[in-house]
């Protein structure tokens, strides 16, 4: 079974950093890209960032470039979101999802990230 | 990379068929035949319902399906039941190698 288990969130104030994992189990991770979406409160999706299978290629979202780092590594089945000079507006849910052929066909239970003085 | 446009809200009495709609550009939508849909409950995490326009993954109802003309794509659901009320997201992956999604629409069973 494809489990992905994020961890790592919690509450921050502005301006300081976070890092998130996804710890994944049930499939063999290295051989797909993964992604971080985030949901803030009462908000719809957004796409945060992406990497390939051996981590060759890296998209982020404008909202985030420079700021956000998307690592992985594939002996682990780890995937990681390094967040710097966080900003009030990045408070959301953050998941991690597979990626499969231009779908994201499982998603873990996301991690809330809260950015508040 | 602005947001899929989809209508905030669509509702249906149980049994009938609703439509929800998502509309993008010739970089999104337009651009690729990788258009999925997600139903999300309150609460949960998002699952995939659609995927490639109008494949559906194993295990989903075939009461869901897909279709896409031009830089707009759907989704219908047909025989409106209870448990389908969710908020629903349309993503299409884009000329930028990134994902976008939808703004979200919910479904309100009547």
């Amino acid at each position: 079974e494809v489990q992905l288990v994020e961890s790592g969130g919690g509450l921050v104030k502005p301006g300081e950093s976070l890092r998130l994992s996804c710890a994944d189990s049930g499939f063999t991770f290295s051989s797909y890209s993964m992604n971080w979406v985030r949901q803030a409160p009462g908000k719809g999706l957004e796409w945060v960032s992406s990497i390939s299978s051996s981590s060759s290629y890296i998209f982020y979202a404008d909202s985030v470039q420079g700021r956000f780092t998307i690592s992985r590594d594939n002996a682990k089945k780890s995937l990681y979101l390094q967040m710097n000079s966080l900003r009030a507006e990045d408070t959301a849910v953050y998941y991690c999802a597979r990626e499969n052929h231009g779908r994201l066909d499982y998603w873990g239970q996301g991690t809330l990230v809260t950015v508040s003085s | 990379q602005s947001a899929l446009t989809q209508p905030a809200s669509v509702s249906g009495s149980p049994g009938q068929s609703i439509t929800i709609s998502c509309t993008g550009t010739s970089s999104d939508v337009g651009a690729y035949n990788y258009v999925s849909w997600y139903q999300q409950h309150p609460g949960k995490a998002p699952k995939v319902m659609i995927y490639d326009v109008s494949n559906r993954p194993s295990g989903v109802s075939n009461r869901f399906s897909g279709s896409k003309s031009g830089n707009a794509a759907s989704l219908t659901i047909s025989g409106l039941q209870a448990e389908d009320e969710a908020d629903y997201y349309c993503c299409s992956y884009t000329r930028s190698l990134n994902y976008v999604f939808g703004t979200g629409t919910k479904v309100t069973v009547l």
